[in-house]
């Protein structure tokens, strides 16, 4: 079982539309997560990170996080052609410095 | 500035050569990444340097060898290069601390043939 799963997609949602993306992590000290955009032949740029059970809001996106369920997700509202990517989760133990990465989920947004 | 800057952005070698990648960072970050990209965009971490110290060593093949001069270098020696090698090489850094995140570079897109 990988550490920290996403469903690869691809995901295609229409413009203007709300795209959601889950991701799910099976190592309970992980404290920290973490979403990253990355377009392609680009490299990783992070979005959002979020550690409090919750919802986390910036601009039009919205992180949520369930330490219970151990599950991540972020939320794209009025979703643009320009958000078409692939988005990266990742999840941080509180005693490791470095991300361990989902392997994404592909995000077409269709004008 | 670039913040994490990488070379060579493309390199493309024959099996068997040994061949190096380069990685800068003017963050003034303590820890430094290597991080192996597949071709299912999964990325996976390799090598950790804190402070030109050798902190993570994930299971990946010896013929890999990190090198850190300082804590604003992390470089990726290769030898002996094969097919399977073939992926997209990111270095990254990031600041000590609870919920810091990491900065990736522009990747190097590695292609043995």
């Amino acid at each position: 079982q990988k550490e920290v799963e996403q469903n690869s997609g691809p995901l295609s949602v229409p413009e203007g539309a709300i795209a959601s993306l889950n991701c799910t992590y099976s190592d309970r000290g992980s404290q920290s997560f973490f979403w990253y955009r990355q377009y392609s032949g680009k490299s990783p740029e992070l979005i959002m990170f979020i550690y409090s059970n919750g919802d986390k809001e910036d601009g039009r996106f919205t992180a949520q996080l369930n330490k219970a369920s151990q599950y991540v997700s972020l939320l794209i509202r009025d979703s643009q052609p320009s958000d078409s990517a692939t988005y990266l989760c990742a999840s941080r133990r509180s005693s490791a410095r470095q991300l361990t990465f989902g392997s994404g989920t592909q995000l077409t947004v269709l004008p | 500035d670039t913040a994490v800057s990488q070379t060579p952005k493309y390199l493309v070698t024959q099996m068997g050569n040994d061949k190096s990648i380069k990685c800068e960072q003017n963050l003034g970050h303590d820890t430094m990444y290597w991080y192996k990209q597949d071709s299912k965009k999964f990325l996976k971490i390799m090598f950790s340097y804190n402070n030109k110290e050798l902190i993570i060593n994930e299971t990946v093949p010896n013929r890999f060898s990190p090198k850190s001069p300082d804590k604003a270098h992390l470089n990726l020696h290769i030898n002996s290069l094969e097919l399977g090698d073939s992926a997209v090489y990111f270095c990254a850094s990031s600041q000590d601390g609870a919920h810091t995140e990491a900065f990736f570079g522009q990747g190097t897109r590695l292609t043995v043939v």
